[in-house]
C-alpha cells in the first residue's frame, strides 16, 4: 500500500536557520513525488516536484530511493516561509492515478 | 475527532454519463470546504470551494459543479461527463482559521 509520513508535526526555528522537513514514502512502483505548501489562510499550492529538480523560493527537496525518502530543505529560513507542508506520492494502480498526502507539518520560522 | 469521507472509492463511467461524488465531514462544524482534482502527471487544481451551506466558488471553468446542501456534505457534479474528466478527486477540509488543509481518501474517476 502507498503511503507518505512526515514524522514530525512541528518545526519552530529562528529565521537564517536551515530547514529540512522530513517526508518518508512506501511505495512499490516509480514514486512521483510532490510539496505543497498552505500559507496561512490561503489554498493549497503546489511547490515543487521531484521530477522538476528545481528550486522553488529556496527550497530543494532530493529523492533518495534507498532511504524512500524526499525531504525538504532551505538553508537559510525566511518569516514568510512559515506555512503548514505536505508531502504527497502520486501512484499509479490499475491504470489510473492517486494521490497521497502525507498529515503536513507545521513550520514557524521567528524573527 | 474529526473525520472526512469520500464515495465511491473508484468509479468507471461512460463518456455522456452523469456524474455525482460525495464528501462529509464529521467532528466539526462550519468547516471550509474544498474539490481538488489531480490530472494524469500533474499536481493538484482547486476546483471549488465553499465557506457555507450554498456558497461555492468555482476556480476553473469546467464540466463540473459542486453543491453544499448540508453544512458537512459536499458534492461535486456533473450532467455529462468527459474524458478529460478522468482523475483523481481529492475533498479537504479547513477550519475557519483556514491554517490546515484535512483531506479525504479520494475517488479515481475513469471516463471511457
Amino acid at each position: 500500500a502507498q503511503r507518505v509520513t512526515q514524522p514530525e508535526k512541528l518545526l519552530s526555528v529562528f529565521k537564517g536557520a536551515p530547514v529540512e522537513l522530513k517526508c518518508n514514502y512506501s511505495y512499490s512502483g516509480s514514486p512521483e513525488l510532490f510539496w505543497y505548501v498552505q500559507y496561512s489562510r490561503q489554498r493549497l499550492q503546489l511547490l515543487l516536484r521531484h521530477i522538476s529538480r528545481e528550486s522553488i523560493k529556496g527550497f530543494t527537496a532530493d529523492l533518495n530511493k534507498g532511504e524512500t525518502s524526499f525531504h525538504l530543505k532551505k538553508p537559510f529560513a525566511q518569516e514568510e516561509d512559515s506555512a503548514m507542508y505536505y508531502c504527497a506520492l502520486s501512484a499509479y494502480q490499475g491504470g489510473s492515478e492517486k494521490l497521497v498526502f502525507g498529515k503536513g507539518m507545521k513550520l514557524t520560522v521567528n524573527p | 475527532s474529526q473525520t472526512i469521507h469520500q464515495w465511491p472509492a473508484t468509479l468507471v463511467q461512460p463518456v455522456g454519463s452523469p456524474l455525482s461524488l460525495e464528501c462529509t465531514v464529521e467532528g466539526t462544524s462550519n468547516p471550509n470546504l474544498y474539490w481538488y482534482r489531480q490530472a494524469a502527471g500533474r499536481g493538484l487544481q482547486l476546483l471549488f470551494y465553499s465557506v457555507g451551506i450554498g456558497q461555492i466558488s468555482s476556480e476553473v471553468p469546467q464540466n463540473l459543479s459542486a453543491s453544499r446542501p448540508q453544512d458537512r456534505q459536499f458534492i461535486l457534479s456533473s450532467k455529462k461527463l468527459l474524458l478529460s474528466d478522468s482523475g483523481f478527486y481529492l475533498c479537504a477540509w479547513t477550519g475557519t482559521s483556514g491554517e490546515t488543509q484535512y483531506f479525504g481518501p479520494g475517488t479515481r474517476l475513469l471516463v471511457l
